[in-house]
């Protein structure tokens, strides 16, 4: 069956590390996969988004790193700050005629301590 | 620019009943699709539409149907409202083809009693 995992535990970490989440996917064969934060009853806002044949993406303190041999994309929030506190979505966007049909994973829950 | 724009943020509905909820893209946008966010499930896929034609569909029954309209705006109803349905329905838009960046609006809170 088809499954996108994230770590559904909360990741709980000190202002000024790094944070580092993982989205595992199986049975599934992704054009993109995307993160997004969200924060509690907001919409999810969207981050960065890497390409199947892109091994890694940077944006400001974010770093995305795809493998699809691994099927695993790892999520790194650098010099994390208590803003950053939120939960991180992963999505896949499959191959497909085209169009935007978003498949999530259950996000993780980011907590940075000041 | 103006953001995706729901309405109405807050509901709540009665088991049995229908619930239409609206969404306005943002501008020059002509891809909407409808998501649904629950404890339990997460965030999962309803339909998309572009130019007026459902392009894709999740896996929800036919209670849960959606249109848009020439002016790319777009509505979601649910006819016979379960407990179950409770829940944020969120909008998201975007240009419309693979791989550009999809923008949420803040969703419709909907419970149902």
């Amino acid at each position: 069956s088809q499954k996108i995992e994230q770590n559904s535990e909360a990741l709980n970490i000190q202002e000024g590390k790094t944070a580092t989440l993982t989205c595992n996917y199986t049975n599934y064969s992704p054009a993109y996969l995307q993160w997004y934060r969200q924060d509690p009853g907001r919409g999810p806002v969207f981050l960065l988004l890497i390409r199947e044949n892109e091994k890694e993406k940077r944006k400001e303190r974010l770093k995305v790193t795809f493998d699809t041999t691994l099927k695993q994309s790892l999520f790194h929030i650098t010099a994390s700050q208590p803003a950053d506190s939120a939960t991180y979505l992963c999505a896949l966007d499959l191959k497909q005629a085209a169009g935007n049909k978003l498949t999530f994973g259950g996000g993780t829950r980011v907590l940075v301590k000041p | 620019k103006a953001g995706v724009t729901q309405t109405p943020r807050y509901l709540i509905k009665t088991r049995g009943q229908q619930v239409t909820l609206s969404c306005s893209p943002i501008s020059g946008h002509r891809s909407v699709s409808w998501y649904q966010q629950t404890p339990g499930q997460g965030l999962q896929f309803l339909f998309e539409y572009f130019s007026e034609t459902q392009r894709n569909k999740g896996n929800f029954p036919g209670r849960f149907s959606g249109r848009q309209f020439s002016n790319s705006r777009s509505e979601m109803n649910v006819s016979t409202l379960e407990l179950g349905d409770s829940a944020l329905y969120l909008c998201a838009s975007s240009t419309g083809g693979s791989g550009n960046t999809i923008y949420f609006g803040e969703g419709s809170w909907l419970t149902v009693v």
